[in-house]
């Protein structure tokens, strides 16, 4: 059954605490992305990764930081600079790398992280 | 700055009527939009992608339609069902890459009996 995880389903975070969000697909897809949902708000990018060992910042990085060591994981980590974390967050893949035809490139979406602040 | 407007917010129908949702954007260059479907509490689910030579296409029930020139699509539900019940969100690109969206802040849809 392929597709895209994440973990857990709830977090929830003590002031000054580091948390880290667990992203895992196994569609062998090359492109990897970390969203955040608010309300009222569309999605905003906070870090994508187009390649393993490889990833650039989004509109929103400051306060998260990510690895990419295997192709098939891309953990976030919220660190305690983020001051207002609250939010749901979504990981994404799509084929992406440096070949393919990109202007059709889908992505496709894990269920989610609700991430909460005690 | 790239923009996405949807419209309605939010819309109320009952099961069995049509309904259409709006997107206007000022994303430029434009390369393909995309509309999405998102249940509460779930990740989005691709439901069609256009390029800008693409004026319809549809996935079941679904209909899209684009207008490159005065820059707005519609989301057509055909026979609605409770299953239909979600947020609809409009997404463009404007280089072709998933790392360069630009997204709508979406129609909530509720379907009821």
């Amino acid at each position: 059954d392929g597709g895209i995880t994440q973990s857990p389903k709830y977090l929830f975070r003590k002031e000054g605490q580091n948390v880290t969000l667990s992203c895992e697909q196994n569609l062998n897809h090359d492109a990897m992305y970390w969203y955040r949902q608010d309300p009222g708000q569309g999605l905003r990018l906070i870090y994508y990764s187009q390649i393993v060992n490889d990833f650039q910042k989004g509109d929103i990085a400051e306060g998260y930081s990510v690895s990419r060591e295997k192709k098939e994981s891309f953990p976030l980590t919220v660190t305690s600079a983020q001051k207002n974390p609250t939010a749901f967050y979504l990981c994404a893949s799509s084929i992406g790398g440096t070949s393919g035809p990109r202007y059709q490139e889908t992505q496709y979406f894990g269920p989610g992280t609700r991430l909460l602040v005690l | 700055k790239n923009q996405v407007e949807q419209s309605p917010q939010s819309l109320i129908i009952l099961e069995g009527k049509n309904c259409t949702l709006q997107c206007n954007y000022t994303v430029s260059p434009f390369s393909n939009l995309r509309w999405y479907k998102q249940d509460t509490g779930r990740g989005p689910v691709s439901l069609t992608i256009m390029t800008f030579s693409e004026n319809t296409k549809s996935n079941g029930r679904y209909t899209a339609t684009l207008d490159a020139d005065t820059k707005q699509s519609s989301l057509h539900i055909t026979a609605s069902q409770l299953s239909d019940s979600a947020s609809y969100i409009c997404v463009v690109s404007d280089t072709g890459t998933a790392s360069k969206l630009t997204f709508g802040t979406g129609t909530r849809l509720q379907v009821t009996l």
